[in-house]
């Protein structure tokens, strides 16, 4: 059964820049969640997403957003980017329900310039 | 508010010890799940254990086991036998109320030298 697969492994991009990262759960997961992973503020909920909806939402910007398609990809996208976005992100996918286990992919790891 | 402490920053042992890392939780809700994940230097972070809070029966999964006590809020994990492979940051993580969010700790950095 494959992973979760995040793509792509590694961006740099320039400050006020826009960026897409994407993700793909585990087939028959349904939510897949957002975490930003910094040094400073370690790992942070950006949002969740089932069946298409998000479903909770994160203390971050309006800059941060995201949707999922009927095939439960994720998508998150991050508007104007600034320096301190500097971080890894990581997709979690679960089959949905509350308290299941959380399958991590390897992350994103964005860096702004 | 809902907050899970690692008040280990980071663990040094010798292969072979055993070492634990410690997890303290609050929480207000009575249904609650809490999780162990291991990050190696690679980012992913893997999954270990899940344990309920109607649940506090503890697991031992080969040299893994963890002890999860209600009365004191905690959820240790143990390594008997270390190895060098098990070098790697440790966090604990609480998902409590109606959501799919995880609050996680600030890790546990463990080194095992040979």
């Amino acid at each position: 059964k494959a992973g979760v697969t995040q793509t792509p492994r590694y961006l740099i991009k320039t400050r006020g820049q826009q960026v897409t990262l994407s993700c793909s759960p585990i087939s028959g997961h349904r939510s897949v969640s957002w975490y930003q992973q910094t040094p400073g503020q370690g790992l942070q909920f950006l949002f969740e997403y089932f069946s298409e909806t998000q479903r909770n939402k994160g203390n971050f910007p309006g800059r941060f957003s995201g949707r999922q398609f009927s095939n439960s990809r994720s998508e998150m996208n991050v508007s104007t980017l600034e320096l301190g976005d500097s971080a890894l992100y990581l997709c979690a996918s679960s089959l949905g329900g509350v308290g299941t286990e959380a399958f991590f992919g390897q992350g994103t790891r964005l860096t702004v310039v | 508010a809902q907050k899970v402490t690692q008040a280990q920053t980071e663990i040094s042992v010798v292969e072979k010890e055993d070492v634990t890392l410690d997890c303290v939780y609050e929480t207000r809700d009575t249904t609650y799940y809490l999780f162990w994940y291991k990050q190696p230097p690679s980012g992913e972070l893997v999954f270990l254990i899940r344990r309920n809070s109607f649940d506090e029966q503890n697991e031992i999964s080969g040299r893994y086991s963890w002890n999860f006590q209600k009365s004191t809020s905690s959820f240790n994990f143990t390594i008997t036998a270390s190895q060098v492979v098990d070098s790697a940051v440790y966090f604990c993580a609480l998902n409590g109320g109606a959501t799919n969010k995880l609050i996680f700790g600030t890790g546990t950095l463990l080194a095992v030298q040979p």
